[in-house]
């Protein structure tokens, strides 16, 4: 299996602009997970998604982001319009049960 | 909500040596104890996890260990290696939500 996939691997946008993160989890897994990463808050839950429905967005930071899971093997985190505290690693993760997550590459943004 | 904190923050040991990480948590009703290790530009990888019906778990040279009752939690790497460095992380969990303790950068000196 070649393991959760994220694109792009790196993202330098305008401030204001749209930006959107793609995730492609395990085949066969059913849960899927979007974190951000950065040096002060270090690694954040953004929102958890089961069986493609969207179970636990409280860690979404503001309006300005939104998740969607159309199908089990495809994902998409979107931040519009971006601004530069959105700047960090963005982590897609699957999991099976729920317990196990496995991460993906990341994708690395950086809002000028 | 889970509060884990991880120590020290930064651990460098001789190659050969053992490396002992500490985490503890806040809440008892945590049932699921997972080890991360993420390296520069990479994504954290699991590496080693412990249920909470399972007081050591151990594979090849990593091992962890579970205290219930004293709420806390460690990774033990024996006969570190170069490969070995990298940012460790350790989780809690009773559900899907994963609470990460800081990270712990391991350096491992030839």
């Amino acid at each position: 299996d070649a393991g959760v996939i994220q694109s792009p691997r790196h993202e330098v946008t305008e401030m204001g602009q749209e930006v959107t993160l793609r995730c492609k989890p395990i085949s066969g897994h059913n849960s899927l997970f979007w974190y951000r990463q950065t040096m002060m808050r270090g690694l954040e839950l953004l929102i958890y998604f089961n069986n493609n429905v969207p179970i636990d967005d409280s860690g979404m930071p503001e309006d300005r982001f939104s998740a969607k899971m159309p199908n089990a093997s495809f994902s998409t985190l979107k931040i519009q319009p971006s601004e530069p505290r959105d700047s960090a690693v963005y982590f897609c993760a699957s999991s099976l049960i729920g317990y196990e997550q496995y991460f993906g590459p990341g994708t690395r943004l950086t809002v000028t | 909500g889970e509060n884990v904190e991880q120590h020290p923050s930064t651990l460098s040991v001789q190659e050969g040596d053992s490396a002992v990480i500490k985490c503890t948590y806040s809440d008892s009703a945590s049932n699921y104890f997972p080890w991360y290790k993420q390296e520069l530009g990479k994504g954290p990888q699991l590496i080693i996890d412990i249920r909470s019906n399972v007081g050591e778990k151990k594979d090849q040279r990593i091992a962890v260990t579970l205290n219930k009752t004293a709420k806390h939690f460690s990774l033990h790497i024996t006969e570190t290696q170069p490969e070995d460095s990298a940012v460790y992380f350790c989780a809690a969990s009773n559900d899907y939500k994963l609470s990460f303790g800081a990270g712990t950068t391991v350096t491992v000196r030839a």
